[in-house]
């Protein structure tokens, strides 16, 4: 059991929007920065998204962040077959004083 | 080029022991903290530990308190993962990723900017 809750899976056709929703407490989102991991198959996971909304080098705008209380979203736009991949929410817990994820989203591309 | 190689994984039994190394290259090493995380078959990802710059805090999680020591070398640009009493619920992918962390204001950031491609450990009989 994760101490961040996101869906096991989202789904959309290509060119469309997705959203993908991590839901924690007052004592890791809610106090804390998020950040959003991409793991494509059989590869390692890659930032994505950190400190709430902002994109490392590299990363295209289709992807952002948003956060709001005690969640987070992962909002992604024009959809490609190459955005499949298990997606992770990541912040601090500032009560277990660890590193927290979610439990992974996998997104699949129709 | 910043890069992340691990090495050291393999079969072990369980109550075996193994060493997981990590070689750095591209940044300089010395100036981040670094994690191991770890990622069960099937499974979501599981942060295991991390260690200070100059090595002085190490912190795991609970799981693994007093089986598993995290070291490095910043001579040899090295993280370390020392795993003793082995068990099938250690059995993952692990991977060694560079921190970046810190506060502003009474908010924490914390987030692995880098990521080896990590190395299989299987702990049965």
């Amino acid at each position: 059991q994760s101490v961040l809750t996101q869906p096991p899976s989202v789904s959309a056709a290509p060119g469309q929007k997705v959203t993908i929703s991590c839901s924690g407490s007052s004592s890791n989102i809610g106090n804390n920065y998020v950040s959003w991991y991409q793991q494509l198959p059989g590869t390692a996971p890659k930032l994505l998204i950190y400190d709430n909304n902002k994109r490392p080098s590299g990363i295209p705008d289709r992807f952002s962040g948003s956060k709001s209380g005690t969640s987070a979203t992962l909002g992604i736009t024009g959809l490609q077959t190459g955005d499949e991949a298990d997606y992770y929410c990541g912040t601090w817990d500032s009560s277990l004083r660890v590193l927290v994820f979610g439990g992974g989203t996998k997104l699949t591309v129709l | 080029e910043v890069q992340l190689v691990e090495s050291g994984g393999g079969l072990v039994q369980p109550g075996g022991s193994l060493r997981l190394s990590c070689a750095a290259s591209g940044f300089t090493f010395s100036s981040y903290w670094m994690s191991w995380v770890r990622q069960a078959p099937g499974k979501g990802l599981e942060w295991v530990a991390n260690i200070k710059q100059d090595g002085s805090e190490k912190y795991y999680v609970d799981s693994v308190k007093g089986r598993f020591t995290i070291s490095r070398d910043n001579a040899k640009n090295s993280l370390y993962l020392q795993m003793n009493s082995l068990r099938a619920e250690d059995t993952a992918v692990y991977y060694c990723a560079r921190d970046v962390r810190g506060r502003r204001g009474s908010y924490y950031y914390y987030y692995m900017d880098v990521w080896g491609k990590g190395t299989t450990v299987t702990v049965s009989s």
